[in-house]
């Protein structure tokens, strides 16, 4: 079974641009969660989508925002690029009932902003 | 509000030795499950163990094992016979109950084996 792929897995913007991360889960899996990791503020979570509806969201600003497509893959955008936006993110799969509890996640997508 | 703190920045180990890292963590949530994660310097999270509040065992897997103290609020983890490629980033997170996959990671430990 293929595990969690990110695309791209590096990318370098300026700061006033815009990206967009995507992550394909685990076959099967409806659930994706999204997380920055910064040297400074350790790992934090962005949001949650289960079944193309946010399902949680983490405490950043509007600037941040995904979705989640019928196949469960999911993008992740970020408007207004500053320098702070710098950071591996990170995103995680997961069948997404109660019971299930493995998240698996895939190898990153590393954000340099200049 | 979920708490997590790992007091171990960084640990050194001989190779073949048992590590024991720690994890505390605070909720008010009867029902949460407790992760172990392993990131080596290639960044990818590896799952390598969990512990559910109200499992009576503690949970192992291979040479990883949880040394859960729900009393206490503690969940180390414990790394028998250790190994040069379990050098890497070591992750504790928790997940409170309800469905929703929102992880609280620790700031991490960072171990070192030595041969």
């Amino acid at each position: 079974k293929a595990g969690v792929t990110q695309t791209p897995r590096y990318l370098i913007k300026t700061r006033g641009q815009q990206v967009t991360l995507s992550c394909s889960p685990i076959s099967g899996h409806r659930s994706v969660s999204w997380y920055q990791q910064t040297p400074g503020q350790g790992l934090q979570f962005l949001f949650e989508y289960f079944s193309e509806t946010q399902r949680n969201k983490g405490n950043f600003p509007g600037r941040f925002s995904g979705r989640q497509f019928s196949n469960s893959r999911s993008e992740m955008n970020v408007s207004t690029l500053e320098l702070g936006d710098s950071a591996l993110y990170l995103c995680a799969s997961s069948l997404g009932g109660d019971t299930s509890y493995e998240q698996y996640f895939g190898p990153g997508t590393r954000l340099t902003v200049t | 509000a979920q708490k997590i703190t790992q007091t171990q920045p960084g640990m050194f180990v001989q190779e073949k030795e048992a590590v024991t890292l720690d994890c505390t963590y605070d909720t008010s949530d009867p029902s949460y499950g407790l992760f172990w994660y392993k990131q080596p310097s290639s960044g990818e999270m590896i799952f390598l163990i969990y512990q559910g509040s109200y499992d009576q065992q503690n949970a192992t897997e291979g040479r990883y094992s949880l040394n859960f103290q729900k009393a206490r609020k503690s969940a180390n983890l414990v790394i028998s016979a250790s190994q040069l490629g379990d050098s890497a980033m070591y992750f504790c997170a928790m997940r409170e109950g309800g469905g929703a996959q929102k992880l609280v990671f620790g700031q991490g430990t960072r171990l070192t084996i030595n041969p």
